[in-house]
Protein backbone atom coordinates (compact mmCIF):
# COMPACT_ATOMS: atom_id res chain seq x y z
CA UNK A 1 0.00 0.00 0.00
CA UNK A 2 1.51 3.52 -0.90
CA UNK A 3 1.87 5.46 2.05
CA UNK A 4 3.08 9.21 2.05
CA UNK A 5 3.55 11.10 5.45
CA UNK A 6 4.16 14.80 5.45
CA UNK A 7 5.93 16.50 8.49
CA UNK A 8 7.69 19.74 9.15
CA UNK A 9 4.55 22.00 8.88
CA UNK A 10 4.38 25.17 11.54
CA UNK A 11 3.99 28.65 12.16
CA UNK A 12 6.98 30.53 11.08
CA UNK A 13 7.72 34.82 10.47
CA UNK A 14 7.61 36.07 7.66
CA UNK A 15 11.00 36.09 5.38
CA UNK A 16 11.90 32.87 7.45
CA UNK A 17 12.66 29.20 6.36
CA UNK A 18 11.07 26.01 6.68
CA UNK A 19 11.95 22.57 5.81
CA UNK A 20 8.68 19.81 4.78
CA UNK A 21 9.60 16.13 4.76
CA UNK A 22 7.48 13.50 2.69
CA UNK A 23 8.35 9.78 3.87
CA UNK A 24 6.90 7.51 1.72
CA UNK A 25 6.62 3.76 1.30
CA UNK A 26 4.67 0.78 -0.61
CA UNK A 27 6.41 1.37 -4.00
CA UNK A 28 10.12 1.27 -5.70
CA UNK A 29 10.73 5.80 -4.20
CA UNK A 30 13.14 6.18 -7.26
CA UNK A 31 11.32 4.91 -9.84
CA UNK A 32 8.70 7.91 -9.76
CA UNK A 33 8.61 11.67 -10.03
CA UNK A 34 7.53 13.72 -6.98
CA UNK A 35 5.62 16.99 -6.32
CA UNK A 36 4.24 19.46 -3.64
CA UNK A 37 1.42 20.25 -4.01
CA UNK A 38 -0.51 23.26 -1.83
CA UNK A 39 -3.93 24.41 -0.77
CA UNK A 40 -4.18 28.01 0.70
CA UNK A 41 -7.25 28.26 3.14
CA UNK A 42 -10.53 27.79 1.48
CA UNK A 43 -9.10 27.51 -1.96
CA UNK A 44 -7.99 25.36 -4.78
CA UNK A 45 -5.21 23.07 -5.39
CA UNK A 46 -2.02 24.81 -6.20
CA UNK A 47 0.97 22.66 -7.98
CA UNK A 48 4.17 24.03 -6.32
CA UNK A 49 6.95 22.21 -7.44
CA UNK A 50 8.17 18.48 -9.18
CA UNK A 51 11.47 16.42 -8.85
CA UNK A 52 12.49 13.27 -11.45
CA UNK A 53 13.02 10.02 -9.98
CA UNK A 54 16.53 10.03 -10.00
CA UNK A 55 16.57 13.65 -8.45
CA UNK A 56 18.59 15.19 -11.80
CA UNK A 57 15.32 17.49 -12.60
CA UNK A 58 13.26 19.89 -11.12
CA UNK A 59 10.64 21.98 -11.92
CA UNK A 60 8.88 24.63 -10.16
CA UNK A 61 5.71 27.17 -10.20
CA UNK A 62 6.85 30.90 -10.80
CA UNK A 63 5.33 31.90 -7.41
CA UNK A 64 8.08 29.47 -5.71
CA UNK A 65 10.92 29.84 -8.08
CA UNK A 66 14.04 30.83 -6.73
CA UNK A 67 12.62 30.86 -2.88
CA UNK A 68 12.01 27.19 -2.56
CA UNK A 69 13.98 24.06 -3.20
CA UNK A 70 13.12 20.65 -3.73
CA UNK A 71 15.03 17.76 -3.38
CA UNK A 72 14.90 13.79 -2.48
CA UNK A 73 17.12 11.07 -0.51
CA UNK A 74 15.92 7.91 -2.92
CA UNK A 75 18.37 6.37 -0.28
CA UNK A 76 15.87 7.47 2.73
CA UNK A 77 13.03 7.04 0.63
CA UNK A 78 12.56 10.59 1.45
CA UNK A 79 11.34 14.11 -0.24
CA UNK A 80 12.03 17.18 0.68
CA UNK A 81 11.23 21.05 0.53
CA UNK A 82 13.14 24.01 1.81
CA UNK A 83 11.17 27.20 1.81
CA UNK A 84 13.18 30.13 2.18
CA UNK A 85 11.88 34.08 2.22
CA UNK A 86 8.70 33.28 3.06
CA UNK A 87 5.20 35.04 2.88
CA UNK A 88 2.00 35.19 4.08
CA UNK A 89 0.96 34.28 0.82
CA UNK A 90 2.84 30.76 1.42
CA UNK A 91 0.51 29.84 3.80
CA UNK A 92 -1.61 26.91 3.09
CA UNK A 93 -1.15 22.93 3.30
CA UNK A 94 1.32 21.47 1.99
CA UNK A 95 0.96 17.95 0.38
CA UNK A 96 3.23 15.51 -1.37
CA UNK A 97 2.03 13.91 -4.30
CA UNK A 98 3.41 10.98 -6.50
CA UNK A 99 3.53 10.48 -10.33
CA UNK A 100 2.55 7.45 -12.20
CA UNK A 101 5.92 7.63 -13.49
CA UNK A 102 9.86 8.77 -13.37
CA UNK A 103 9.40 12.06 -15.01
CA UNK A 104 7.48 15.66 -15.56
CA UNK A 105 4.80 16.02 -17.68
CA UNK A 106 1.32 15.53 -19.51
CA UNK A 107 1.77 11.34 -19.28
CA UNK A 108 2.62 11.78 -15.44
CA UNK A 109 -0.15 12.45 -13.67
CA UNK A 110 -0.40 12.46 -9.60
CA UNK A 111 -2.21 9.15 -8.41
CA UNK A 112 -1.16 8.94 -4.81
CA UNK A 113 -1.54 12.08 -1.71
CA UNK A 114 -0.31 12.52 1.57
CA UNK A 115 -2.38 14.19 3.93
CA UNK A 116 -0.94 17.05 4.26
CA UNK A 117 1.03 19.37 6.78
CA UNK A 118 0.07 23.02 7.18
CA UNK A 119 2.19 26.13 6.77
CA UNK A 120 1.60 29.35 8.62
CA UNK A 121 3.60 32.17 7.61
CA UNK A 122 2.51 35.09 9.85
CA UNK A 123 3.73 37.23 12.55
CA UNK B 1 -7.72 32.25 -8.69
CA UNK B 2 -7.48 28.58 -10.63
CA UNK B 3 -6.76 28.17 -14.18
CA UNK B 4 -9.60 25.82 -14.39
CA UNK B 5 -13.01 26.65 -13.56
CA UNK B 6 -15.36 24.98 -11.29
CA UNK B 7 -18.55 25.70 -9.80
CA UNK B 8 -18.31 26.04 -5.99
CA UNK B 9 -20.83 24.53 -5.02
CA UNK B 10 -23.16 21.00 -6.14
CA UNK B 11 -25.80 19.47 -4.28
CA UNK B 12 -28.11 16.49 -5.14
CA UNK B 13 -30.57 13.36 -3.18
CA UNK B 14 -29.57 9.80 -2.57
CA UNK B 15 -29.73 8.15 -6.18
CA UNK B 16 -29.73 11.61 -7.93
CA UNK B 17 -27.43 11.82 -10.93
CA UNK B 18 -25.38 15.27 -10.49
CA UNK B 19 -22.72 16.45 -13.21
CA UNK B 20 -19.63 18.78 -11.86
CA UNK B 21 -18.31 20.85 -15.06
CA UNK B 22 -14.53 21.93 -15.65
CA UNK B 23 -14.04 24.83 -17.72
CA UNK B 24 -10.56 25.17 -18.87
CA UNK B 25 -8.92 26.37 -22.42
CA UNK B 26 -7.23 25.18 -25.68
CA UNK B 27 -3.99 24.47 -24.02
CA UNK B 28 -5.10 22.24 -20.76
CA UNK B 29 -8.61 20.34 -21.11
CA UNK B 30 -8.25 21.29 -25.12
CA UNK B 31 -5.60 19.01 -25.53
CA UNK B 32 -5.02 17.04 -22.93
CA UNK B 33 -6.42 14.33 -20.55
CA UNK B 34 -8.53 15.63 -17.75
CA UNK B 35 -8.22 13.86 -14.40
CA UNK B 36 -10.64 14.17 -11.20
CA UNK B 37 -9.74 13.74 -7.92
CA UNK B 38 -11.96 13.33 -4.68
CA UNK B 39 -11.19 15.02 -1.37
CA UNK B 40 -13.22 13.91 1.68
CA UNK B 41 -13.39 16.09 4.40
CA UNK B 42 -10.37 15.91 6.52
CA UNK B 43 -8.53 13.55 3.62
CA UNK B 44 -5.83 13.76 1.36
CA UNK B 45 -7.24 13.94 -2.34
CA UNK B 46 -7.60 10.53 -4.10
CA UNK B 47 -7.83 9.78 -8.05
CA UNK B 48 -10.75 9.12 -9.09
CA UNK B 49 -10.83 9.41 -13.29
CA UNK B 50 -7.86 9.56 -15.56
CA UNK B 51 -7.22 9.04 -18.95
CA UNK B 52 -10.50 9.13 -20.46
CA UNK B 53 -12.43 7.89 -17.78
CA UNK B 54 -10.57 5.25 -16.74
CA UNK B 55 -10.72 4.15 -12.85
CA UNK B 56 -8.22 3.19 -10.54
CA UNK B 57 -8.90 0.04 -8.38
CA UNK B 58 -11.73 0.26 -6.03
CA UNK B 59 -13.38 3.46 -7.54
CA UNK B 60 -16.93 2.38 -8.79
CA UNK B 61 -18.58 2.56 -12.15
CA UNK B 62 -21.36 5.10 -10.82
CA UNK B 63 -18.16 7.78 -11.04
CA UNK B 64 -17.40 8.45 -15.03
CA UNK B 65 -16.12 11.66 -16.94
CA UNK B 66 -16.81 13.26 -20.37
CA UNK B 67 -15.29 15.94 -22.23
CA UNK B 68 -16.31 18.18 -24.92
CA UNK B 69 -13.80 20.80 -26.70
CA UNK B 70 -12.44 22.61 -23.53
CA UNK B 71 -14.43 21.82 -21.41
CA UNK B 72 -15.01 18.34 -19.11
CA UNK B 73 -17.53 17.19 -16.73
CA UNK B 74 -17.50 14.39 -13.67
CA UNK B 75 -20.82 12.87 -13.38
CA UNK B 76 -21.90 11.15 -10.32
CA UNK B 77 -24.95 8.80 -10.78
CA UNK B 78 -26.64 6.65 -8.22
CA UNK B 79 -25.47 9.15 -5.65
CA UNK B 80 -24.50 8.34 -1.62
CA UNK B 81 -24.01 10.33 1.47
CA UNK B 82 -20.80 8.92 1.25
CA UNK B 83 -19.88 11.13 -2.28
CA UNK B 84 -20.17 13.94 0.15
CA UNK B 85 -16.93 15.44 -0.38
CA UNK B 86 -15.29 18.04 -2.93
CA UNK B 87 -14.01 17.28 -6.53
CA UNK B 88 -11.29 18.63 -8.50
CA UNK B 89 -10.32 18.85 -11.60
CA UNK B 90 -6.82 18.71 -13.15
CA UNK B 91 -4.66 19.06 -16.13
CA UNK B 92 -1.40 19.81 -17.67
CA UNK B 93 -1.04 23.01 -19.48
CA UNK B 94 1.24 22.87 -22.75
CA UNK B 95 1.42 26.49 -22.25
CA UNK B 96 2.62 27.13 -18.76
CA UNK B 97 4.91 23.54 -18.93
CA UNK B 98 2.97 22.55 -15.30
CA UNK B 99 -0.12 21.19 -13.85
CA UNK B 100 -3.88 23.10 -13.31
CA UNK B 101 -6.30 22.86 -11.06
CA UNK B 102 -9.78 23.87 -10.79
CA UNK B 103 -10.86 25.27 -7.63
CA UNK B 104 -12.98 22.94 -6.75
CA UNK B 105 -16.59 22.02 -6.62
CA UNK B 106 -18.19 21.42 -3.07
CA UNK B 107 -20.56 18.24 -3.28
CA UNK B 108 -23.67 17.93 -0.64
CA UNK B 109 -25.98 15.09 -0.31
CA UNK B 110 -29.11 16.40 0.59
Amino acid sequence: EVQLVESGGGLVQPGGSLRLSCAASGFTFSSYAMSWVRQAPGKGLEWVSTISGSGGSTYYADSVKGRFTISRDNSKNTLYLQMNSLRAEDTAVYYCAKHSGYSYGENYYFDYWGQGTLVTVSS
Amino acid sequence: QSVLTQPPSASGTPGQRVTISCSGSSSNIGSNYVYWYQQLPGTAPKLLIYRNNQRPSGVPDRFSDSKSGTSASLAISGLRSEDEADYYCAAWDDSLSGWVFGGGTKLTVL
